[in-house]
């Protein structure tokens, strides 16, 4: 099962910010936190991933709450090209394991 | 160039064929996993290899197979006993636990 649940869609106008929510009520505190889009068609394409602490990349910014149960990914300016589907991921690791378990995501519109 | 490399692209078969789809990384990553994806739906892990010569079953790995003989090919065989195989498939390659995973660009399979 997911251990993510997302928003199944949302929109947003261009050059406004995009704010995608995300739980992961049941994350533990050595699993990280991964987003990834995915236009039609394509492989996922890597955006930020974190553990604790907020990251910032020249994607976007990863804010993560301090009980970890929930994360915001941030596209500051948002343009066309960002219309997809992104994952928000939980990436569960231990002895012999290490797998990227992806939920249903939200597919972002962007629109002029 | 670096990457992950998942050939072909498309690709069609006759029901009750075996079928092996083929994923080249040059990144010299230990992990590499395929994944599974439904029209309209989330990535599904199918298997997931850690080492060369060792791999583990994902969350759907009934009628597939898969070897790692070698750190840069992890080739998945979808398999006559695989009820619904048309789908596309994602092969992606990490280094472990923290880094980006890198997916290839994807192998629509249809079988007839």
């Amino acid at each position: 099962d997911a251990k993510t649940t997302q928003p199944p869609s949302m929109d947003c106008a261009e050059g406004r910010a995009a704010n995608l929510p995300c739980n992961h009520s049941t994350i533990s505190g050595n699993e990280y936190v991964y987003w990834y889009r995915q236009i039609h068609s394509q492989g996922p394409q890597y955006i930020i991933h974190g553990l604790k602490n907020n990251e910032t990349n020249e994607m976007a910014s990863l804010i993560i709450t301090e009980d970890r149960k929930s994360s915001t990914l941030i596209l500051p300016h948002a343009t066309l090209r960002d219309t997809a589907v992104y994952y928000c991921i939980v990436r569960v690791a231990g002895y012999n394991t290490d797998k990227l378990i992806f939920g249903t995501g939200t597919r972002l519109q962007v629109f002029p | 160039d670096g990457g992950i490399t998942q050939s072909p692209k498309y690709l069609f078969r006759k029901e009750g064929q075996n079928v092996t789809l083929s994923c080249e990384q040059n990144l010299n990553h230990d992990a590499m996993y395929w994944y599974r994806q439904d029209p309209g739906q989330g990535l599904r892990l199918i298997y997931y290899s850690q080492i060369v010569n060792d791999f583990q079953k994902g969350d759907i790995a009934e009628g597939y197979s898969v070897s790692r003989e070698k750190k840069e090919s992890f080739p998945l065989t979808v398999t006559s006993a695989q009820k619904n195989p048309t789908a596309f498939y994602l092969c992606a390659s990490s280094e472990g636990v923290g880094t980006e995973a890198f997916f290839g660009q994807g192998t629509r399979l249809t079988v007839v």
